[in-house]
């Protein structure tokens, strides 16, 4: 079944460790987005790429990093965890960066950070 | 900037019920305005989109109509059941720091019960 697969499901994640996120998509879609989601919050962009080789800062970006090497791919990397980085994880991806294109979201993934 | 507020929740029904769940934006501008759904430990997944002003989306019983004159987007749906229960995202498409992004608002978590 084509769509998004994220990966870890969870983790638990001791501070100042290093972690990647990984995502993959099999829809060939150019743009591709990383969220956080927090209870209160909603959904809050950290970054996003509109196309292989591009990439751009979101809403809290702060303490992660993201590359697009290829189209398939976009992992978030934490490149020293912080506990308020404890969050749900939510990476999509939509055909292109437009003003009305829906967007695909994979499943989530669930990280703690003690 | 642009953003979007629904009403917060938790939303009880009883199951048969009529929903409304309220959304206002303020925009620059017409944006496209989407209601997205996440059931328990899943995703987010388009639930229906209206592009332009006047416009009624629907999908699985659930509508809404783009109002431009109040920017409402109210999600309604006459009879629920237990399986709607889910959390719902109103959601905008917005121009931002060089890319279209996807601002959602913070959720309304609704519980049908039988």
């Amino acid at each position: 079944i084509a769509g998004i697969t994220q990966a870890p499901t969870s983790q638990i994640l001791a501070a100042g460790r290093r972690m990647t996120l990984r995502c993959t998509q099999d829809m060939r879609h150019n743009a591709m987005y990383w969220y956080r989601q927090d209870l209160g919050l909603g959904l809050r962009l950290i970054h996003y790429s509109n196309t292989a080789g591009t990439t751009g800062k979101g809403e809290v970006p702060d303490g992660y990093s993201v590359s697009r090497a290829n189209t398939d791919d976009f992992p978030l990397t934490l490149a020293s965890a912080v506990p308020s980085q404890t969050s749900v994880y939510f990476c999509a991806s939509s055909v292109t960066p437009s003003a009305n294109t829906e967007a695909f979201f994979g499943q989530g993934t669930r990280l703690t950070v003690v | 900037g642009d953003s979007v507020t629904q009403m917060e929740g938790p939303v009880t029904l009883s199951e048969e019920a009529f929903l409304t769940i309220n959304c206002t934006y303020t925009a620059t501008g017409y944006p496209s305005l989407f209601w997205y759904v996440q059931y328990p430990g899943e995703g987010l997944q388009l639930l229906l989109k209206a592009t332009k002003a006047d416009d009624k989306g629907s999908n699985k019983g659930f509508e809404a109509t783009y109002r431009k004159e109040t920017t409402s987007f109210h999600l309604e749906k006459g009879s629920v059941q237990v399986s709607d229960s889910a959390v719902y995202f109103c959601a905008l498409i917005m121009w931002g720091a060089g890319s279209y992004q996807l601002t959602f608002g913070k959720g309304t978590k609704l519980s049908v019960i039988p």
